[in-house]
């Protein structure tokens, strides 16, 4: 167990629809990194959360949004899903200083959309 | 803004035996660069790191790699592969200022180990 804390771990849902994926980050981190991963376009870089603030925006769709909380637990919602958007979704987390150290990923949320 | 290229999409090797997996950087900044692994149907596990120092970086599992600023490498190499080492392999790279960072991904290295 890595401490990082994804859920659901598999969603199946059809397309045109909206979902939410959950990230509880390890004790102690303060930012929260949402990346996806799949076939064609391998680990890809969505967004990063520090302490409730975006703090760097990558790849995302604007069908896509995510939000930090006070307790540090972050939310990727996307919407309006397409056959492309079924991939692996990790949330990874850090602390201040932990970019000289790496994240620590979750176990991923696998996305099918049918 | 930096990059990673990882030279080989799969690499199949017999077991015992040694291994590199390949990885180059581009970045006009000092960077932090990693090693991560992924098993089958799982997230991905930090193997090893540079961050500054010594070149020769050791990580869990056996494994070590060795920062090459001249090259702008940054190669994984395991002296004697088990089975078990069969999976995904991943470069990453981190410019990283402050809070604002993100990892940037190499496509991945497929690690097959066969006896």
């Amino acid at each position: 167990d890595s401490g990082v804390t994804q859920t659901p771990k598999h969603l199946i849902t059809a397309t045109g629809q909206r979902v939410t994926l959950r990230c509880s980050p390890r004790s102690g981190d303060l930012s929260v990194y949402w990346y996806q991963q799949s076939l064609d376009q391998g680990l890809q870089f969505l967004i990063q959360y520090y302490n409730g603030e975006e703090r760097a925006k990558g790849n995302i769709l604007e069908r896509f949004s995510a939000q930090q909380f006070p307790d540090l637990h972050s939310e990727l919602n996307l919407s309006s899903l397409e056959l492309g958007d079924s991939a692996l979704y990790f949330c990874a987390s850090s602390a201040l200083s932990g970019l000289r150290y790496g994240y620590t990923f979750g176990s991923g949320t696998r996305l099918t959309v049918v | 803004a930096q990059s990673v290229t990882q030279l080989d999409s799969q690499v199949p090797v017999f077991e015992e035996a040694p291994v590199e997996l390949r990885c180059n950087y581009s970045s006009s900044v000092s960077v932090y660069l990693f090693w991560y692994v992924q098993y089958p149907n799982q997230g991905l596990q930090l193997l090893l790191k540079y961050l500054s120092g010594s070149t020769l970086v050791k990580g869990i599992n056996g494994f070590e790699a060795e920062f090459n600023k001249s090259q702008t490498s940054f190669h994984l190499r395991k002296p004697s592969v088990h089975i078990s080492d069969t999976a995904e392999y991943f470069c990453a790279v981190t410019r990283g200022s402050g809070t604002a960072s993100k990892l940037t991904f190499g496509t991945g290295t497929r690690l097959q180990v066969t006896l």
